[in-house]
């Protein structure tokens, strides 16, 4: 049980163009969803928290505009980068919490955006 | 700024002995405490929780808490190869978790 699903699992664009990344829980429902980047050999960053049917709660410093976030069902969340520039060249990885009463969360396997 | 801190290492032990990872916290607050395992390139993976002062055993896994001393380990026995990888300390303050930068182990054969 608690599995969660990235897709892609890589994806190459150019500079200026949208990338949109999906995460699924596959056997639990999911009110809540977790967005981190993080940046080779360094430690995860938390970008937002995304809960189902409401908007997302972005951390200090990260862009709204930039990185949208739509958890339409308690399944899926996902994140899109918006004229997506060499800078957010990044490993993306999101999470869910297993159950909404713990703090267990569980995380997809990533997301590694390279943008020429 | 609530901080979590963790020996960026590189840590190596031999096969078959005992690990110990270290992370302290700045939050006393704290009520929930995490280790995860990160392969180079692959997403986090849960190891184990604890919530509550003292040891907590799973398999060659022992998480050890002091909510006094602000400070949460663990502890790999007979150690393997396969454990080489860095571990995460996460530690949950109100609404925030938060990631320690890591400890890189190192396991030779």
């Amino acid at each position: 049980g608690a599995v969660v699903s990235q897709h892609p699992s890589w994806v190459i664009c150019k500079s200026g163009t949208s990338v949109k990344i999906e995460c699924r829980s596959l056997d639990f429902q999911a009110t809540t969803m977790f967005w981190y980047r993080q940046f080779p050999k360094q430690s995860l960053m938390l970008m937002a928290t995304s809960n189902e049917g409401s908007k997302a709660t972005y951390e200090q410093g990260v862009e709204k505009d930039k990185f949208l976030i739509n958890h339409a069902s308690l399944t899926l969340s996902t994140l899109t980068v918006t004229s997506a520039h060499p800078e957010d060249s990044s490993f993306y990885i999101c999470s869910a919490k297993y159950l909404a009463q713990t703090d267990t969360q569980y995380f997809g396997p990533g997301t590694r955006l390279t943008v020429l | 700024q609530k901080e979590v801190e963790q020996n960026s290492g590189p840590l190596s032990v031999p096969e078959g002995a005992i690990a110990s990872l270290n992370c302290t916290y700045s939050d006393r607050g704290s009520q929930s405490f995490f280790w995860y395992r990160q392969y180079s390139g692959k997403s986090p993976e849960l190891i184990m929780s604890i919530y509550s002062n003292g040891d907590k055993e799973d398999g060659r896994f022992t998480a050890q808490l002091n909510k006094a001393s602000q400070y949460v380990s663990l502890l790999i026995r007979d150690s393997q190869p396969s454990d080489s990888a860095t571990y995460l300390c996460a530690v949950k303050s109100g609404n925030d978790m938060r990631f320690g930068a890591g400890t890189r182990l190192t396991v030779k054969p």
